[in-house]
């Protein structure tokens, strides 16, 4: 059982290049997240999906967008990366919002560096 | 705001003694609270969840406690192993869905 996963591992981007995380999750849970981890700041929530075909604004959305493919997937778009977005980034998914039985599921993260 | 706060920061201790780590929040009205380890450069691993409803949660060596009312949870970890350092975090999901975590307690077990 694979989980959350999510590619890429790692990745360095010039600044105002674009690219996009994905994430999928084989748990057949409703929502999904994604968070970036900052030294310092923790863990910040950027954008989330309650369930397929919503999504929503989380703590941290500027410079982002997000995409709620099917149940599954929930990709994390970067259109014109600066050197803030540096940061390890997580997908998360849990059965509902409010957390259902077993709470949050985490990737391993994506290691993202602009230059 | 919800804000939750995890100190001390860093720990170290000698293999064998039991962990104490805590966690508060500010906002009671929570869902749950749930307790990740991380280890360097990986993700998080999840390992109490805690109902509202509930008082504590146990998984063989580790117990975690809630007291909502004072805003408190407490994980304990017993007869502690070298293989237990990792940071460790606290996270309460309440109204707006969002999961707030603390800072992190980064364990050091000396063999």
């Amino acid at each position: 059982n694979a989980g959350v996963t999510q590619t890429p591992k790692f990745q360095v981007l010039k600044t105002g290049q674009s690219m996009t995380l994905q994430c999928a999750q084989d748990m057949n849970h409703n929502s999904m997240y994604w968070y970036r981890q900052d030294p310092g700041m923790g863990l910040r929530l950027i954008y989330y999906s309650a369930s397929e075909g919503t999504t929503d604004k989380g703590e941290v959305p500027n410079g982002y967008n997000v995409s709620r493919l099917n149940k599954r997937e929930f990709s994390l778009r970067l259109e014109s990366a600066a050197p803030s977005q540096t940061s390890v980034y997580f997908c998360a998914s849990s059965e509902w919002l409010t957390g259902g039985v077993n709470g949050a599921f985490f990737g391993q993260g994506t290691r993202l560096t602009v230059v | 705001k919800q804000e939750v706060t995890q100190i001390p920061a860093a720990l170290s201790v000698p293999e064998g003694e039991n962990l104490v780590l805590n966690c508060s929040f500010t906002d009671s009205a929570i869902y749950n609270l749930q307790w990740f380890r991380q280890d360097p450069g990986k993700g998080l691993t999840s390992l109490l969840l805690i109902q509202s409803s509930q008082r504590e949660q146990t998984s063989g060596r580790l117990n975690a406690s809630l007291d909502k009312s004072s805003g408190r949870s407490t994980l304990y970890i017993a007869a502690s192993q070298p293989g237990d350092s990792a940071t460790y975090l606290c996270a309460v999901r309440a109204a707006g869905n969002k999961l707030t975590f603390g800072g992190g307690t980064r364990v050091l077990v000396k063999p």
